[in-house]
This record gives C-alpha cells, structure tokens and sequence, in this order.
C-alpha cells in the first residue's frame, strides 16, 4: 500500500517562505512520478507542480500562478519529495497535498493526507 | 486553459437509487483524457476513474464513467451510505490538468 506522510505547513505571513515534506513507502519511489495538488477552502483542487522520475529525464512542470516562487525537488535516496515555497501570497492559502501520478501525467492516484498553509498578516 | 463546469451543485438523492453525475468541457478532451475523484470531509481526494471510463484499482464496479469530447458523466448504480461525498471530474489531456468545482452529493 502506497503511503505519503507530509509534514511542513504552517501559519506564514505574507512575503514569508515555507518548506513542506512527503515521505513516501509502498512505492518504487525513484521510477514514480510525483505531484503537489492544492485546495483553497471551499473550493476544487488545483495542481501546482509535478516532477517526473530521473529515468525519464526529472522534469518539473509548474502551475502558471506559482511558476517561479515556488520549487519541488526531489531525493530518491530518502524518497522524499519537497516543495520549497517562496514570496508567498494570502491566495495561496490552501491545504497542500503531495500526490503519486499514476495511469496517466496529471493523474493523481495516490494522496497524502495534507498539510495546511495560511498566508495572512 | 480549459474548463470544468459541474452542474449541479449539489444533487440530494437516497441510497439505493442511481446517480448520475455529469461533467462539461469548455472544449473537446484529447483521448478521453477526463478524471472522477470522490473526496469525503476532511480527506484527501480519491481516484475513481481515468480515461473517462477506466476504473481505478479497488473501485466497486458501482461506479462508472462514460463520454467523450466535451460531454462526461460519472454513474453511480446503486448509492450506497458512504458514497454521499464531493465528486470531482479532472482533465489532464493539456497541461497541467484542471478540476472541476465538484458536485456534493447528499443524502435526500
């Protein structure tokens, strides 16, 4: 059984950064493909970035409103997979979840149980 | 960017009736490229179905999916307790995918 246990989120103010964890097990973790799905309260999930395996060439997609302050990485010797969140903004308050791709790109078949980042002053 | 229109909002129904869930794109989907999740209160998102009709590993064959285009329905035979929830159609045919704004279904 694939299990993703995060860690990381906090109360931050605007401007701040934060860093968030997912430890995975049950999973080949170096050939998985690995995403960050987020959901403002109250409303529908929205990817925010995914990461493919080194073996199929490691590239990281970014949704457009957190291309370029937020960063996800990866260390398949920890199976641990990161988000590294900067210059943050009150409208990316939100529960953070890290996700597995499966079947599919963008096809989130495996969730942690999420972790929650408010951005307020 | 493409999107989702889930309408209703809200469906009331009783267990033991069927359950038909549908889902809109603002334009047609590649390959039936068109995802269901099922989220509970305070859970994280489920996968049920991809390729708009492939049911996930350990999804009770209640559940269905159906379409192509632009027109999706997500079915549900026979409602069953837990099955009231948050119902989430995703398309993931263009980069990075987009969700819907889920249709609650809730006990009658």
């Amino acid at each position: 059984e694939v299990q993703l246990v995060q860690s990381g989120g906090d109360l931050v103010k605007p401007g701040g950064s934060l860093r968030l964890s997912c430890a995975a097990s049950g999973i080949a973790f170096t050939n998985a493909w690995m995403g960050w799905v987020r959901q403002a309260p109250g409303k529908g999930p929205e990817w925010v970035g995914r990461i493919k395996s080194k073996t199929d060439g490691g590239a990281i997609d970014y949704a457009a409103p957190v291309k370029g302050r937020f960063t996800i990485s990866r260390d398949d010797s920890k199976n641990t997979l990161s988000l590294q969140m900067n210059s943050l903004r009150v409208e990316d308050t939100a529960i953070y979840y890290c996700t597995a791709v499966g079947y599919a790109d963008y096809v989130s078949s495996s969730w942690g149980q999420g972790t929650l980042v408010t951005v307020s002053s | 960017e493409i999107v989702l229109t889930q309408s209703p909002g809200t469906l009331s129904l009783s267990p033991g009736e069927r359950a038909t869930l549908p889902c809109r794109a603002s334009q047609s989907l590649t390959s039936s490229s068109l995802a269901w999740y099922q989220q509970k209160p305070g859970q994280a998102p489920r996968l049920l179905i991809y390729g708009a009709s492939s049911r996930a590993t350990g999804i009770p064959d209640r559940f269905s999916g159906s379409g192509s285009g632009t027109d999706f329905t997500l079915t549900i035979s026979r409602l069953e307790p837990e099955d009231f929830a948050v119902y989430y159609c995703q398309q993931y045919g263009t980069s990075p995918g987009t969700f819907g704004q889920g249709t609650k279904l809730e006990i009658k």
